[in-house]
């Protein structure tokens, strides 16, 4: 149980383009959705956090108009980067939460982004 | 600010030996620690969580948890090659589900 996709694993995309990556629980509802981003040799930066149905709230230091997330439904949140630059290469991981009283988070294989 | 600290290492262990893994947090009124593994390129995977004083085991896994001390560890015994990797501590406050991140210690086990 638990299982949390990505897609796509990665992608490579000019400067200046916009991509969308999608995150998916599949075996269960998720309340809440993160996003994060990992560069090389560094830890976990969380971007945003994700409410079905409500606007997502982002971290400081985050552009919310250049990182576009959407929460449509229960099992499906979606990240776009928008005017990609190549500082925007990054791997991006989502994270689901059922929301139970411990809030464990069960996170998805991560999209591997490159902007030439 | 809300702080989860780990040594970066990498800790070094021979293959079979305990792998001991610390973690201390800044705020005294975090509620749930969990400890996620990361393989290098990969994405985090949930080993366990904690949210009790004491001691929890899975398997192979051993959480340790001190409210009072502020600290949590994860031991590993057995150790084996497959285990080297980075291995996150998280903290949730209790209120909302946002965790905060330690920057991971990286564990290397020799054969």
């Amino acid at each position: 149980g638990a299982v949390v996709s990505q897609h796509p694993s990665w992608v490579i995309c000019k400067s200046g383009t916009s991509v969308k990556i999608e995150c998916r629980s599949l075996d269960f509802q998720a309340t809440t959705m993160f996003w994060y981003r990992q560069f090389p040799k560094q830890s976990l930066m969380l971007m945003a956090t994700s409410n079905e149905g409500s606007k997502a709230t982002y971290e400081q230091g985050v552009e919310k108009d250049k990182f576009l997330i959407n929460h449509a439904s229960l099992t499906l949140s979606t990240l776009t980067v928008t005017s990609a630059h190549p500082e925007d290469s990054s791997f991006y991981i989502c994270s689901a939460s059922v929301g139970l009283s411990h809030h464990e988070q069960f996170f998805g294989p991560g999209t591997r982004l490159t902007v030439l | 600010q809300k702080e989860v600290e780990q040594n970066s290492g990498p800790l070094s262990v021979p293959e079979g030996a305990i792998a001991s893994l610390n973690c201390t947090y800044s705020d005294r009124g975090s509620q749930s620690f969990f400890w996620y593994r990361q393989y290098s390129g990969k994405s985090p995977e949930l080993i366990m969580f904690i949210y009790s004083n004491g001691d929890k085991e899975d398997g192979r896994f051993t959480a340790q948890l001190n409210k009072a001390s502020q600290y949590v560890s994860l031991l590993i015994r057995d150790s084996q090659p497959s285990d080297s990797a980075t291995y996150l501590c998280a903290v949730n406050d209790g209120g909302y589900q946002k965790v905060t991140f330690g920057t991971g210690t990286k564990l290397q086990v020799i054969p």
